[in-house]
């Protein structure tokens, strides 16, 4: 499989208990993403990873939310104490470096968190 | 604040008709647009990126426009099919070269046979 992959599918949590989500990339990609897409809305960024290396994350990405690519290949996204509002489609794009600007995005199906 | 919008939230036609979704944004300083196709529950497929040196770009059926001046693009699709129903994301790449993209909200779009 050649695809991004995001593991799990879907995950049913109780408030204040912490979820890890996994990613595989395209192998080959050294860019990771993470973005979050609530019903209606379109995904917004949370974070991305150039090989092993956090190049940036943005406001939404609080305390209780924490990414790593350790080996610069898979990431986990973990979410800490979760609460009601963490509930969303958790989504997982990668890419090639950029050249000549011509960057497109790869995405996987998502983890759809829902806490009760 | 960079923002993008899509008009209109929600689209039905019949099968066989031409339609244009519209995408607009704000800040004329981007650095790529991309549309997005979204099935119920699933990811994102790229359709078309256009780069913010290009004025549009071609896919088969589909045909994507970018007019900076005026802050809009378009998605222009012939021939529509009960097959394309889906929700329709435009995206704004920013003015540095990170990959990370502001989106809209989309444009849900039903064809009906």
């Amino acid at each position: 499989d050649t695809g991004v992959s995001q593991d799990p599918r879907h995950k049913i949590t109780k408030r204040g208990q912490n979820v890890t989500f996994r990613c595989d990339p395209i192998s080959e990609h050294n860019r990771l993403y993470w973005y979050r897409q609530t019903l209606g809305q379109g995904p917004e960024f949370l974070t991305y990873f150039q090989n092993e290396a956090q190049l940036e994350k943005s406001r939404l990405l609080s305390d209780r939310f924490s990414a790593e690519r350790p080996k610069g290949s898979f990431s986990t996204l973990e979410i800490q104490r979760t609460e009601q509002g963490d509930s969303a489609m958790y989504l997982c794009a990668s890419s090639p470096l950029p050249r000549r600007g011509n960057e497109k995005l790869f995405f996987g199906s998502g983890t759809q968190l829902s806490v009760l | 604040k960079q923002e993008v919008t899509q008009i209109p939230a929600a689209l039905s036609v019949p099968e066989g008709e031409n339609l244009v979704l519209n995408c607009s944004f704000t800040d004329s300083a981007i650095y790529n647009l991309q549309w997005f196709r979204q099935d119920p529950g699933k990811g994102l497929t790229s359709l078309l990126l256009i780069q913010s040196s290009q004025r549009e770009q071609t896919s088969g059926r589909l045909n994507a426009s970018l007019d900076k001046s005026s802050g809009r693009s378009t998605l222009y699709i012939a021939a529509s099919q009960p097959g394309d129903s889906a929700t329709y994301l435009c995206a704004r790449g920013g003015s540095s070269n990170t990959g990370k993209l502001i989106f809209g909200q989309g444009t849900t779009l039903q064809v009906k046979p």
